[in-house]
């Protein structure tokens, strides 16, 4: 069975730094990309941004560039989603979700998710 | 953000049929990015509903259908029972990064 299983929730203090995890199992890793969605309370899906683990090829949606790093570990078949200072404004739940197919994930849908990590950063 | 439109809220009466229309633009759905659909039950991850403007993955009732033209897509429900209600996002691709519809909340009167 193919399943993203995400680290536990998360309370933080503003401008502390933080790593969430997503365990992926089922599928051949490598080879299809990964990525990360979040929710704000009462708010929509965004998207972060997504990777490739095979080669580490990591596409940021332009309000995230610089404020997150997306990462994989092809050895443990792991992807994270990493804040060097967090802000209040982080409070959110992320997703840690996978494209339908290998080949260009912007063909594709998200049709794996992981259950969610809520991150709380308090000021 | 979100560069994909949705209307806030629709609703419909067990049976009746819905429509929730999402509204892109030329770098985006108009420029031949596939749009799917995600229903997204709180307290639960969302899931894909429609993949690739009109395809329906495995155990997804034929009750829910998509579409898409120029620069908007759709997605149809029929039949509409209790169990749909919850929130439905289009997603495509804007030069190359994904993006999200503002969301659509449907009520099952």
């Amino acid at each position: 069975e193919v399943q993203l299983v995400q680290s536990g929730a998360e309370v933080k203090k503003s401008g502390e730094s933080l790593k969430i995890s997503c365990k992926a199992s089922g599928y051949r890793f490598s080879t299809y990309w990964i990525g990360w969605v979040r929710q704000r309370p009462g708010r929509g899906l965004e998207w972060l941004g997504i990777i490739f683990p095979f080669d580490s090829d990591v596409r940021y949606s332009p309000p995230f560039q610089g404020q997150v790093t997306i990462s994989a570990d092809k050895s443990i078949t792991t992807a994270y989603l990493q804040w060097r200072s967090l802000k209040a404004s982080d409070t959110a739940m992320y997703y840690c979700v996978r494209a339908e197919d290998t080949g260009s994930y912007y063909f594709y849908g998200l049709n794996v998710w992981g259950q969610g990590t809520t991150v709380t950063v308090s000021s | 953000q979100s560069v994909l439109t949705q209307p806030p809220s629709v609703s419909g009466a067990p049976g009746q049929r819905v429509t929730i229309s999402c509204s892109g633009s030329s770098s985006n759905i108009g420029a031949n990015y596939n749009v799917h659909w995600y229903q997204h039950v709180p307290g639960t991850a969302p899931k894909l509903l429609i993949s690739t403007n009109t395809h329906r993955p495995s155990g997804v009732p034929d009750r829910f259908s998509g579409s898409k033209s120029g620069t908007s897509a759709s997605l149809a429900i029929t039949g509409l029972q209790a169990e749909d209600e919850g929130d439905y996002y289009c997603q495509s691709y804007d030069s190359g990064l994904g993006v999200f519809g503002t969301g659509t909340k449907l009520t099952v009167l």
